[in-house]
């Protein structure tokens, strides 16, 4: 089936060690999003890659950073977490024919814990 | 700028009651509107969806009709089950920049007990 993974499910870092989540997507799909979303809050759009074109979100730290080296892939740093950076990180992607508006097919989410 | 807004949680029900859940929307361009559902320790999934004015999106027994005249994309449900317990997410996509981005409400999370 086509789907949207995301490795691994659950990460453990400690404060200020670099973690690195990864999203991949067999759907072909030429958006990839991230979002961020803590307890009881809606997701919140941290940044996405319009094909290979990076754009981040005005309010999106400089902590965190992403890297798509192909359609399939799209990866997420977090150069030094902080305990308020502890969330669920969801992956999600669309095919945006560059006109109007589409859904977007999220993955599981990878659960972040700061130490 | 646009923005989504959810009747609070949690709704609790009992198995088999009629659910309504308010959603309500601001948007300067034509939206399009979803539902998301995600179960607890999941990501989000797609429920339904429509795309201009009195669609209506049905899927699983749930419905949604986009009305423009009231701003609204109410979801119903005839007779719920405790297996739709889980949080549900109203969600505009509407263009801006370079791709289509989604604005959700806050979530509304449902209960249903036997």
């Amino acid at each position: 089936d086509a789907m949207v993974i995301q490795n691994p499910r659950y990460q453990v870092t400690q404060f200020g060690k670099p973690v690195t989540l990864s999203c991949s997507q067999t759907l072909n799909h030429n958006v990839m999003y991230w979002y961020q979303q803590k307890s009881s809050q809606a997701p919140k759009l941290l940044f996405h890659y319009y094909d290979k074109d990076f754009n981040n979100e005005a309010d999106t730290p400089d902590n965190f950073q992403s890297r798509r080296p192909n359609t399939s892939f799209c990866f997420l740093d977090i150069r030094s977490p902080g305990l308020g950076d502890a969330a669920m990180y969801l992956c999600a992607t669309s095919r945006d024919r560059g006109l109007g508006s589409y859904e977007q097919y999220f993955g599981p989410g990878t659960r972040l814990t700061v130490t | 700028g646009d923005s989504v807004t959810q009747m609070e949680g949690p709704v609790t029900l009992s198995e088999e009651a009629f659910l309504t859940i308010n959603c309500t929307y601001t948007a300067t361009g034509y939206p399009s509107l979803f539902w998301y559902v995600q179960y607890p320790g999941e990501g989000l999934q797609l429920l339904l969806k429509a795309t201009k004015a009195d669609d209506k999106g049905s899927n699983k027994g749930f419905e949604a009709t986009y009305r423009k005249e009231t701003t609204s994309f109410h979801l119903e449900k005839g007779s719920v089950q405790v297996s739709d317990s889980a949080v549900y997410f109203c969600a505009l996509s509407d263009r801006t920049g370079t791709a289509s981005k989604l604005t959700f409400g806050t979530g509304t999370r449902l209960q249903v007990t036997l």
